[in-house]
C-alpha cells in the first residue's frame, strides 16, 4: 500500500486547459514536497507546503496543502508543453522519505 | 543544475557483477538520500545518512549497501546484480536529516543489468 496516493496517474490535456492533479494520505505529514520530473532527469523541487490550509504560487502553478495535513493539490492553470512531465509530491513519515508514484502529464501544442 | 552530482551517469554490467554508484551532495548539505526509480515501482526510497550516520533505511535489499564519507560524498554499492535491479539510481542531499525535507535530487545513474 502506498502511503501517499497520487491522482490521476496519466493526464492529457490541450494547451490552454487547467487542471488539479492530487496528493493523498490516511497519515500526517509535517511537510510535503512537490517536484517535477522529466524523462531521464532527476526530479526538480517545485514547492514545500508546511501550514495546514496553505496555499503557495509559483506563476501558473497553485499548491495547496490540506487542512489536516493529510492531503495536498496541485493546480494549473492554462497549461503549456512545457509543463508537460511527472509530477511528484514526497514526504517524510516516520523519520523515512516517500514518494506517490506521481501523475504523467502531457500537454498537446 | 541541483549541484547535486553523480557517477557514472550510464552503467552496463552483467549478472552477478558489483558496481559502485557515487554522488557528491550540494555544497553545505550533510544529508544523503539514494532512490531506485524503475517504470512499474516509482521512486523508492533505499537509504539515507547523515553527516556520515545511517538515519533511516527504506526499501534497500541486503545485497545493496551505502555509506556515507568524511567530506561527505556518498556511495552506494549493488552486489549479486540481477535483471530487476535494472533501474534508474538518484541520490538527492539536504540541508538537515529530518523536518522539511527539501530535496535536491542529482541527475542518476542508469543501470542496465545484462
Amino acid at each position: 500500500t502506498q502511503l501517499l496516493e497520487q491522482s490521476p496517474q496519466f493526464l492529457s490535456i490541450q494547451e490552454g486547459e487547467n487542471l488539479t492533479v492530487y496528493c493523498n494520505s490516511s497519515s500526517v505529514f509535517s511537510s510535503l514536497q512537490w517536484y517535477r520530473q522529466e524523462p531521464g532527469e532527476g526530479p526538480v523541487l517545485l514547492v514545500t507546503v508546511v501550514t495546514g490550509g496553505e496555499v503557495k504560487k509559483l506563476k501558473r502553478l497553485t499548491f495547496q496543502f490540506g487542512d489536516a495535513r493529510k492531503d495536498s493539490s496541485l493546480h494549473i492553470t492554462a497549461a503549456q508543453p512545457g509543463d508537460t512531465g511527472l509530477y511528484l509530491c514526497g514526504g517524510t513519515n516516520a523519520g523515512k522519505s516517500t514518494f506517490g508514484d506521481g501523475t504523467t502529464l502531457t500537454v498537446k501544442p | 543544475d541541483s549541484g547535486v552530482t553523480q557517477t557514472p551517469k550510464h552503467l552496463i554490467t552483467a549478472t552477478g557483477q558489483r558496481v559502485t554508484l557515487r554522488c557528491s551532495p550540494r555544497s553545505g548539505d550533510l544529508s544523503v538520500y539514494w532512490y531506485q526509480q524503475s517504470l512499474d515501482q516509482g521512486l523508492q526510497f533505499l537509504i539515507q545518512y547523515y553527516n556520515g550516520e545511517e538515519r533511516a533505511k527504506g526499501n534497500i535489499l541486503e545485497r545493496f549497501s551505502a555509506q556515507q564519507f568524511p567530506d561527505l560524498h556518498s556511495e552506494l554499492n549493488l552486489s549479486s546484480l540481477e535483471l530487476g535491479d535494472s533501474a534508474l539510481y538518484f541520490c538527492a542531499s539536504s540541508v538537515e536529516g529530518s523536518g522539511d525535507n527539501e530535496q535536491f535530487f542529482g541527475p542518476g545513474t542508469r543501470l542496465t543489468v545484462l
